[in-house]
């Protein structure tokens, strides 16, 4: 079973400002990789997937990256919508698995 | 525009069985794999199972084998859940989401709202 570790757990950063998340996976799972965001109260919404490939409708400023073992989620400048927890999530193999989050406050 | 829409949630005690379902539309359901995903209560997502496109297919978590059932009736574009011996710790908001495959194993598209599933004596 791959294990997904995220880091930070929690990270405040000020509107129009970077940010860069990360997920690493316990063996290689190419780029086989997903990122989602979820807001209080809502379901999980697809951002990236195959790595680095914006699902349809999200905006250029988000940007993920990575192969193997080793991936970033970045948000070239915080808007206030932006503010919500970060999943990432493996689908080289069975089973399924997301890391634990990111939660993205606002500083 | 693609829409998924869980019910069948409520509060049951431990040891009982539910059944949760999945109304689908906006797309032919029978050209996709479905999962089903929860999260608890202030917690992460955890995958739970995927039903093939055809239903033949199924794959579980190891936290629900043997308790959980997935399937499907493509001519309702409906999914369902079938919990048995529910546990406390199944509790979680149990969403409905769609691979974007017919071969289920990938990220997942579209997310339903989720339907709660409370376990408590």
């Amino acid at each position: 079973e791959i294990v997904m570790t995220q880091s930070p757990a929690t990270v405040s950063v000020s509107p129009g400002e970077r940010v860069t998340l990360s997920c690493r996976t316990s063996q290689s799972v190419e780029s086989d990789l997903a990122w989602y965001q979820q807001k209080p109260g809502q379901a999980p919404r697809l951002l990236i997937h195959d790595a680095s490939t914006r699902a349809t409708g999200i905006p250029a400023r988000f940007s993920g990256s990575g192969s193997g073992t080793e991936f970033t989620l970045t948000i070239s400048s915080l808007q206030f919508e932006d503010f919500a927890v970060y999943f990432c999530q493996q689908y080289d193999d069975w089973p399924l698995a997301f890391g634990q989050g990111t939660r993205l406050e606002i500083k | 525009q693609v829409q998924l829409v869980e019910s069948g949630g409520g509060v049951v005690q431990p040891g009982r069985s539910l059944r949760l379902s999945c109304t689908a539309s906006g797309f032919t359901f029978s050209d996709y794999s479905m999962h089903w995903v929860r999260q608890a209560p202030g917690k992460g997502l955890e995958w739970v199972a995927v039903n093939w496109y055809n239903g033949d297919n199924k794959k579980y978590a190891d936290s629900v084998k043997g308790r959980f059932t997935i399937s499907r009736d493509n001519s309702k574009n409906t999914l369902y859940l079938q919990i048995d011996s529910l546990r406390v710790d199944d509790t979680a908001v149990y969403y409905c989401v769609r691979d974007p495959l017919a071969v289920g194993g990938h990220y997942l598209d579209y997310w339903g709202l989720g339907t709660l599933v409370a376990v408590s004596s």
